[in-house]
């Protein structure tokens, strides 16, 4: 079945330092694969997607590739900021999809 | 920017009553699903709905749980009798096609409602 992994957090960071999130897939066919991020109090709110192999999808700074050789989806951003502080999911979805399958999200922390 | 809506943001209940949760999905979207999350787990599937019918449900969306379109803009979820374990975050989420359509539609999703059992 499909399936997310992401790695396990929390990440703590200081402000302006560069960020990887982990995150590698187990599905048949040709999933899309998103980032979703859920700031503390709020709900979850789509952070980047990538619809095919290759595709890089980015956003407020942050980015992720979408490798089908790898199975995988890491999410980078150059230089956070303590705004930046939050959970963020990896997940999945196959075409013609109902539904998303998430990983375990990964906590964020980022000092001043 | 339209946005999905869910009501309460915290609902308590005593085990074995019921509930229901309420959405309001943006206004052109087919699409309906609920999740959930158990504090510090990850985000699971309930169901989705589509065409006033339940297209897909998980094993947790077992007799005790139900949804419905009343009229042309909530989306419920009741849950008939409440356990402890029944205590999570559900979100709504809506979307207009498919998710993982040739146009890459993808969800958007409530805050969330806060259940807490006891």
């Amino acid at each position: 079945g499909n399936s997310v992994t992401q790695m396990e957090g929390p990440v703590t960071l200081s402000e302006e330092a560069f960020l990887t999130i982990n995150c590698t897939y187990t599905a048949t066919g040709y999933p899309s694969l998103f980032w979703y991020v859920q700031y503390p109090g709020e709900g979850l709110q789509l952070l980047l997607k990538a619809t095919k192999a290759d595709d890089k999808g980015s956003n407020k700074g942050f980015e992720a590739t979408y490798r089908k050789e790898t199975t995988s989806f890491h999410l980078e951003k150059g230089s956070v900021q303590v705004s930046d502080s939050a959970v963020y999911f990896c997940a999945l979805g196959n075409t013609g999809f109902q539904k998303l399958v998430f990983g375990t999200g990964t906590r964020l922390l980022v000092s001043p | 920017e339209p946005e999905v809506t869910q009501t309460p943001s915290h609902q308590v209940t005593q085990m074995g009553q019921e509930v229901i949760l309420r959405c309001v999905p943006i206004s052109n979207h087919l699409y309906f699903y609920w999740y959930r999350q158990i504090l510090g787990q990850k985000v699971e599937f309930l169901v989705s709905f589509y065409n006033n019918e339940i297209s897909e449900k998980s094993e947790i969306f077992d007799d005790q749980f139900s949804v419905e379109r009343p009229d042309g803009s909530n989306f419920t979820l009741k849950i008939r009798s409440t356990k402890l374990e029944d205590s999570a975050m559900y979100f709504c989420a809506s979307s207009l096609n498919r998710q993982g359509a040739v146009s890459g539609t993808e969800a958007f999703f409530g805050q969330g409602t806060r259940l807490t059992v006891v």
